[in-house]
Parts: C-alpha cells; structure tokens; sequence
C-alpha cells in the first residue's frame, strides 16, 4: 500500500534555480525519509526527519515536517545538473518494521 | 568500501524455472530487506529481515522466499517466476532497523518470458 505520495510527478528547472518537492501521507508517522535515485541505480539516502522535528538541513538539502498536514518538502538550493534524479519520500510506520516509499518525483535540472 | 552488492545485476529467464538473487553487504547490518520497482508503483518492499533466522512479509511476499542464514547474505528466491514478477529489484541494509539509514544494493533487472 501507498503511504507517501510525491507531488510533483515531474519537475524541470533551471540549473542554479531552487527546486521544491513534497510528500504526503495517510497515517501517522514515527520518522520520515528523503532518497535520491539515479536513473536505475540504487537508492541513496538523503536526510531522515523525525516526528518530532520540524526542520532539517544538510548541505544544499532543506526538509520540513508538518504532521499536522501530514506532509513534508524537499528544497534543494542552487541547483546543480547533477541533481537530476528521482527523489523518493519513505514513511517508517508505528508498530511495524517496514519502510513505505512513494512512488516519486523525478527532477529534471536544464543546464 | 563499505556496500550492499547483489548478483546478478540482469537476468532473463522463463516461467517456472526457479531462481536466486543474492544479496550481501559487509557492514554487520542487523536490517536487510528486498523492495521491487515497477514504474507508477514506486518501491514496495517483499521481504525483511531483522537479524540472522528472523525473516517477516512486506508488502508484496507472494511468489517469493528469502532466508538469513548468515548475518551478511539475504538472498531472494523465486521457486517459480512468473512474468508479473518481471520488475528491478533492490536489496538495502541498514544497522538495526528502518529507523536508520538504508543502504540499497544497485539492482537486479529481472525479465520473465
């Protein structure tokens, strides 16, 4: 079943632009992870975010967490062309060992 | 270097003959699961294991094994594929569990006929 759902599908911007992804979920959540895949490789992780922060930063990556709205944003600042990948949101669930991907947003940055 | 490898990285084969896609990572992960990408679908996770002889269903088990025998290797079986199971698989690890950082494999293209 589909826990975190990526919005948009697709992006295409400029290479020094900021891009911006979001993730939304069902249920609540006990910690929420960011994964970036190139074109057929494996995943790479990002940046975990717990329930019960708000903000996260690491290097050009900025992610926030609204359990409220039960949502999360991905911005990547100064976007370079070697960011062009898929970018995967994962929900780790309470009372449970499995992680729940979406099903992506893949980032296109123009040189 | 730290890493999760699998073999083999593509396969074509037929309905019904059985098949292994192995696994390994040498890290001393305790957590090793087995996720299939199917375009529109994202990653759905088949199998977990949360340390050596403790193997649980993910979301999508059926027409799959796995085994812990080993803290290291957690192969994946498929005793009599079918071409739905046509798909990418990837194998990841991480040290105790989905709270920490998963490390994935590079993947498995697996055709059926």
């Amino acid at each position: 079943s589909q826990q975190g759902e990526e919005d948009p599908q697709a992006l295409s911007i400029q290479e020094g632009e900021n891009a911006t992804m979001n993730c939304s979920y069902k249920t609540s959540i006990n910690n929420l992870q960011w994964y970036r895949q190139n074109s057929g490789r494996g995943l790479v992780h990002l940046i975990l975010i717990r329930s019960n922060e708000r903000e996260k930063h690491s290097g050009r990556l900025r992610v926030t967490l609204d359990t409220s709205k039960k949502s999360s944003s991905l911005l990547i600042t100064a976007s370079r062309a070697a960011d062009t990948a898929s970018y995967f949101c994962a929900t780790e669930n309470f009372g449970n060992e499995k992680l729940t991907f979406g099903t992506g947003t893949r980032l296109t940055i123009i040189p | 270097e730290a890493q999760v490898t699998q073999n083999p990285r593509y396969l074509i084969t037929v309905t019904g003959k059985k098949l292994t896609v192995t696994c390994s990572q040498n890290m001393n992960h305790e957590y090793m699961s087995w996720y299939r990408q199917d375009p529109g679908l994202g990653l759905r996770q088949i199998y977990y294991s949360m340390n050596v002889e403790v193997t649980d269903k993910g979301d999508v088990p059926e027409g799959y094994k796995v085994s812990r025998k080993e803290k290291r290797n957690f192969p994946l079986i498929l005793e009599s594929p079918s071409p739905n199971q046509t798909s990418l698989y990837f194998c990841a690890s991480s040290l105790r569990g989905i709270s920490y950082e998963q490390y994935f494999g590079p993947g498995t293209r697996l055709t059926v006929t």
